[in-house]
């Protein structure tokens, strides 16, 4: 039971360049999301998906998009980086929104230059 | 905005102490969560608190929670040097921008010295 993958788990990107950071889970969640840190800090919610076909935005989704296919894969999109996008981005998922605990990845670290 | 905030921002004592970081937040909620993260990790969830529940246990972690303070707290007791992490509480909003989506605060730094 691998939980939740993500891939790569390094990238350097130069500005302007797109990419897409890959999410999988295998635990049949319906819920979900991804999330920035910046150094210091805590999570912040770029965007979430409550089941397939079905997506929102969080506090932060500026630059980024997200599809949701599948329940088990979850890619994020940057458009065209910015280095301000420089930071580390975790990937999550649950049964649902709040109620249950959430499954995290080890994370990509993505540095804009 | 954040909806919930830990304090103290940063903690360091020895093996054997307890070890307590609070949580306030400002709008009321449906639960509040807390994760750990090792450095260079992801997070990973230590207790979910409901909130008409007061107090958890889970082995040497206990948490309360007090919605008329909009506040938590979360206790290790007899820490050993694993326990060095970055704490975060997560709380869901009742009502506002951040309903209905976990909202992380930005952790407290817990140094455990051997």
């Amino acid at each position: 039971n691998a939980g939740v993958t993500q891939t790569p788990k390094f990238q350097v990107l130069k500005t302007g360049q797109s990419m897409t950071l890959q999410c999988a889970q295998d635990m049949n969640h319906e819920y979900m999301s991804w999330y920035r840190q910046d150094p210091g800090m805590g999570l912040r919610l770029i965007h979430y998906s409550v089941g397939a076909g079905i997506t929102d935005q969080g506090e932060v989704p500026n630059g980024y998009n997200v599809s949701r296919s599948t329940t088990e894969d979850f890619p994020l999109r940057l458009l065209s980086a910015a280095p301000s996008q420089t930071s580390v981005y975790f990937c999550a998922s649950s049964w649902d929104r709040v109620r249950t605990e959430a499954f995290f990845g080890q994370g990509t670290r993505l540095t804009v230059v | 905005s954040q909806q919930g905030e830990e304090d103290p921002q940063a903690l360091s004592i020895q093996e054997g102490e307890n070890a307590t970081m609070n949580c306030s937040y400002k709008t009321s909620i449906n639960n509040l969560q807390w994760y750990r993260q090792n450095s260079g990790r992801g997070l990973v969830h230590l207790i979910l608190i409901r909130s008409n529940e007061r107090e958890k246990h889970s082995g040497r972690l206990r948490v309360t929670l007090d919605t008329s303070k909009k506040s938590s707290s979360l206790l290790i007791t007899a820490s050993r040097a694993a326990d060095t992490a970055s704490y975060f509480c997560a709380t869901d909003a009742l009502v506002g921008t951040n309903a209905g989506k976990s909202t992380f605060g930005d952790g407290t730094t817990l140094t455990v010295k051997p």
